[in-house]
């Protein structure tokens, strides 16, 4: 158990609605990272906050948006929702900003778009 | 053309194998490289961490990396069923942002 927790494990919607998945770091992190897992793109990189802040973003759709609150969970929000967008999302969590120091991932939220 | 290929697989060996994996990868920017194992339905767990060429070792595993090759391999040794998983390598050019290999599907056979 990575101490990141994510919610639902198991998210069913359909085209064109609005899901929001929430993550937990591990206590004491400040950074929280967010991935995105499909068959055809394999892992991929979203968005990086740290302490409420973005600091990097990836292959992120404009139809998603992120927000760390100051309790120091996330959110990812994904709407217009497409069947493409079925995928495994990870969040995951570091303690600090320091350059290659270890990312934890979370369990991930499974998403299926109908 | 992908930043880092990763031969998916799936790959096959007897309980008690060495296990070589391997990533290749294109942007030379690349400077910390990681190993993570990732069980069916599970995240991704990391293994090793390595700055730089040179080798790590850990255990049964060992993680080298070739900067001027631009290749990076996780070798295992005695490989046990329970190392059955997908094996991913990463790479960070210091932005904190990962770029996954596709990763390896292991089977370890007893």
């Amino acid at each position: 158990d990575s101490g990141v927790t994510q919610t639902p494990k198991h998210l069913i919607t359909a085209t064109g609605q609005r899901v929001t998945l929430r993550c937990s770091p591990r206590s004491g992190d400040l950074s929280v990272y967010w991935y995105q897992q499909s068959l055809d793109q394999g892992l991929q990189f979203l968005i990086h906050y740290y302490n409420g802040e973005e600091r990097a973003k990836g292959n992120i759709l404009e139809r998603f948006s992120a927000q760390q609150f100051p309790d120091l969970h996330s959110e990812l929000n994904l709407s217009s929702l497409e069947l493409g967008d079925s995928a495994l999302y990870f969040c995951a969590s570091s303690a600090l900003l320091s350059v290659g120091e270890t990312q934890y991932f979370g369990p991930g939220t499974r998403l299926l778009v109908l | 053309q992908k930043e880092v290929e990763q031969d998916p697989g799936p790959l096959s060996v007897p309980e008690g194998a060495i296990v070589s994996l391997n990533c290749t990868y294109s942007n030379s920017a690349f400077q910390y490289f990681m190993w993570y194992r990732q069980y069916s339905r599970k995240g991704p767990e990391l293994l090793m961490y390595t700055y730089s060429s040179g080798n790590k070792e850990d255990g049964r595993f060992t993680a080298q990396v070739d900067k001027s090759s631009k290749y990076i391999s996780l070798f295992i040794r005695d490989s046990q069923p329970s190392d059955s998983a997908t094996y991913l390598c990463a790479m960070d050019t210091g932005r904190r942002a990962l770029t996954f290999g596709s990763g390896t599907r292991l089977q370890v056979q007893p």
